[in-house]
Order: structure tokens, then C-alpha cells, then sequence
């Protein structure tokens, strides 16, 4: 069965402190790896799309690494406004995506 | 990026109505997605809304309760039937862009049932 598991479900940062977020995956066929940035109320904001172990993408503070098990959000020097909850999906056969849990970043100045 | 618009943002609900979420996008979209999300919970794919046939169905989703139109590739439409409090969610459209590389969601509709 497809799953994925996020972890820490929440995460406390003091501005400046950088760290990562953990999203692990099993699925048949990976088609890729997406990151969502979701504020509350909002719709989830597209960030990243991953394909093959290996590759990296960054954006801004943001930076997606992806292995065949596994997927890394690091976070440099956080800043309050990057306080939101980050979601990580995998995309198998027919388009659909299916979501981890999620984690739930608080950065305080 | 597609753009995603749906109606309404919000809407508060007697228990035993229907409401029907629209979803509109600023350009031609294979393939369109329903997904719920539930307070303080991920998001879980109700149904994939197929264009000229009918939509396919996710364990735990069925048509009388969720049914979907696609009309054609830029619309779509959900109606969640018969509520009832446990269907107080957020419900979210999402498309997939060209080449499976990016999928975007619109702002999501706010359901609250009483």
C-alpha cells in the first residue's frame, strides 16, 4: 500500500536556526515526490517537484532533496513568515497524490 | 501555473442539504482531483473528475453521497449530499499541470455543517 510518513509532526525555530523535515515514502512507481507549503485557511502553495533520487531543488530559504526512500526539506536560517504547515506528497499511477500528515513549523523571532 | 478559482469560499449548512463546490480553472486540465481535508488533518483524494464520463471514486467515496460532473477541461463541479456534521471540512480542487510536473490547488471551500 502507498503511504507516507512525515516527521516531526511540529517543529519549533528560533529565527536563524535551521533544520530539516523528514518525509518517507512507499509506493509502486514512483511518478514524484511534491512539497506544499499550506497556511491556515489557504489552499496548499506548490513548492517542489522531485523525480529521481539524487536530484535537489531549492527555492529561496528552501531546499528538497530526494532519495528512494526518503525526502529532506532543509530550512536555512528560517524567518517567522516561513511559520506554515509543510506537506509532502508522492504521485503514483493516474495523477492522484497522496499526502503525508504533514509538519507544522513555528519559527519565533 | 494554473490558476484555480472555487465557490463558494465558505458556507455554513443546515444538516440534510446539499451543496455544490465549483471549480474553475484558467485553462485546459486533463485531469482534475477532489480532495478533502479534515480539521487538523491532511488532505485525502475523494475522486478524480474524468472529462465526458464518470468520475472515479477513491475506498470510502461514493457517488451518492459526492457526486461529481466535469462538463469539460476547465470546470468541475462536487456536491457533497445529505450532510451531516462529520462532513464539515475543507474541500479542495486540484489539477495537474503539463507533464505531471506541477499540481496546484485552488484556495479551498470552508464547509461547516450544523
Amino acid at each position: 500500500e502507498d503511504q507516507v510518513t512525515q516527521s516531526p509532526e511540529a517543529l519549533r525555530l528560533q529565527e536563524g536556526e535551521s533544520s530539516s523535515l523528514n518525509c518517507s515514502y512507499t509506493v509502486s512507481g514512483l511518478r514524484g515526490l511534491f512539497w506544499y507549503r499550506q497556511d491556515p485557511g489557504k489552499g496548499p502553495e506548490f513548492l517542489f517537484t522531485l523525480y529521481s533520487a539524487g536530484e535537489e531543488k531549492e527555492k529561496e530559504r528552501l531546499k528538497a532533496t530526494l532519495t528512494k526512500k526518503e525526502s529532506f526539506l532543509h530550512i536555512t536560517a528560517p524567518k517567522p513568515e516561513d511559520s506554515a504547515t509543510y506537506l509532502c506528497a508522492v504521485q503514483a499511477g493516474g495523477g492522484k497524490l497522496i499526502f503525508g500528515q504533514g509538519t507544522e513549523l513555528s519559527v519565533k523571532p | 501555473s494554473a490558476v484555480i478559482s472555487q465557490k463558494p469560499s465558505r458556507d455554513i449548512c443546515q444538516r440534510g442539504t446539499s451543496l455544490t463546490i465549483q471549480c474553475q480553472v484558467d485553462s485546459q486540465v486533463t485531469m482534475m482531483f477532489w480532495y478533502r481535508q479534515q480539521p487538523g488533518q491532511s488532505l485525502t483524494l475523494i475522486a478524480t473528475a474524468n472529462q465526458g464520463s464518470e468520475a472515479t471514486y477513491e475506498s470510502g467515496f461514493v457517488i451518492d453521497k459526492f457526486p461529481i460532473s466535469r462538463p469539460n477541461l476547465t470546470f468541475s463541479t462536487l456536491t457533497v449530499s445529505n450532510m451531516s456534521p462529520e462532513d464539515s471540512s475543507i474541500y479542495l480542487c486540484s489539477v495537474v499541470g503539463g507533464l505531471n510536473t506541477e499540481a496546484f490547488f485552488g484556495q479551498g471551500t470552508r464547509l461547516t455543517v450544523v
